[in-house]
């Protein structure tokens, strides 16, 4: 089984409708991180969570809430689904072996906002 | 703020070429500098790590090189596989940053 799991894979939906993504772990780790990635732009970081209570936005975190149900699990709202909001969103988490951080991600969900 | 560039975007090499992929990055205050490999579907899988002490680390055929002052890594692959086709990602970690930016990434493509 994967360590890193999204729920769904794919989706389609229109412009207004609130959407969650789900992510669930099996590793262990307090970190957990939504990221959203555009052709030609690389990785972004919407949200990260260091711990159930810490939850801090990152780049690009308008138009977007998140939520830490448990350790295990960290999902993505998008409150009013937005064309631009189109891609795909991968999350993962880490942990810091030996004091260094390594990012485990999952298989990402490919969001398509009509 | 960090800004990281690959270049190429994309590269087509016959099989069992050695080749190599940039990383530039903006601020030379880092604390690691990451590559990935992303598959399809598969997400991205973590290849080579670099602390900013160090000046390369390896792994199998995969070589990683940084040079802090000048504000660039290099992946160096050697005797390129068809199973090597795939998108190389660059991230940074910056110093006083909690997270990683990201390259836009190289698509790598080895034809048999």
């Amino acid at each position: 089984d994967a360590d890193v799991t999204q729920t769904p894979r794919n989706r389609i939906t229109k412009t207004g409708k609130r959407i969650m993504l789900e992510c669930s772990q099996t590793k262990g780790h307090d970190r957990m991180y939504w990221y959203r990635q555009d052709p030609g732009l690389g990785l972004r970081l919407i949200y990260y969570s260091f711990d159930v209570k810490d939850i801090n936005k990152g780049e690009i975190s308008d138009g977007y809430s998140v939520s830490r149900q448990a350790q295990a699990k960290f999902s993505l709202s998008l409150e009013s689904a937005i064309p631009n909001q189109t891609a795909l969103y991968f999350c993962a988490t880490s942990d810091m072996g030996q004091g260094v951080e390594t990012q485990y991600f999952g298989p990402g969900t490919r969001l398509l906002v009509l | 703020k960090q800004e990281v560039t690959q270049i190429p975007a994309a590269l087509s090499v016959p099989e069992g070429e050695n080749l190599v992929l940039n990383c530039s990055f903006t601020d030379s205050a880092i604390y690691n500098l990451q590559w990935f490999r992303q598959d399809p579907g598969k997400g991205l899988t973590s290849l080579l790590l670099i602390q900013s002490s160090q000046r390369e680390q390896t792994s199998g055929r995969l070589n990683a090189s940084l040079d802090k002052s000048s504000g660039r890594s290099t992946l160096y692959i050697a005797a390129s596989q068809p199973g090597d086709s795939a998108t190389y990602l660059c991230a940074v970690k910056s110093g006083s940053a909690r997270q990683l930016t990201f390259g836009s990434g190289t698509q790598l493509t080895v034809l048999p």
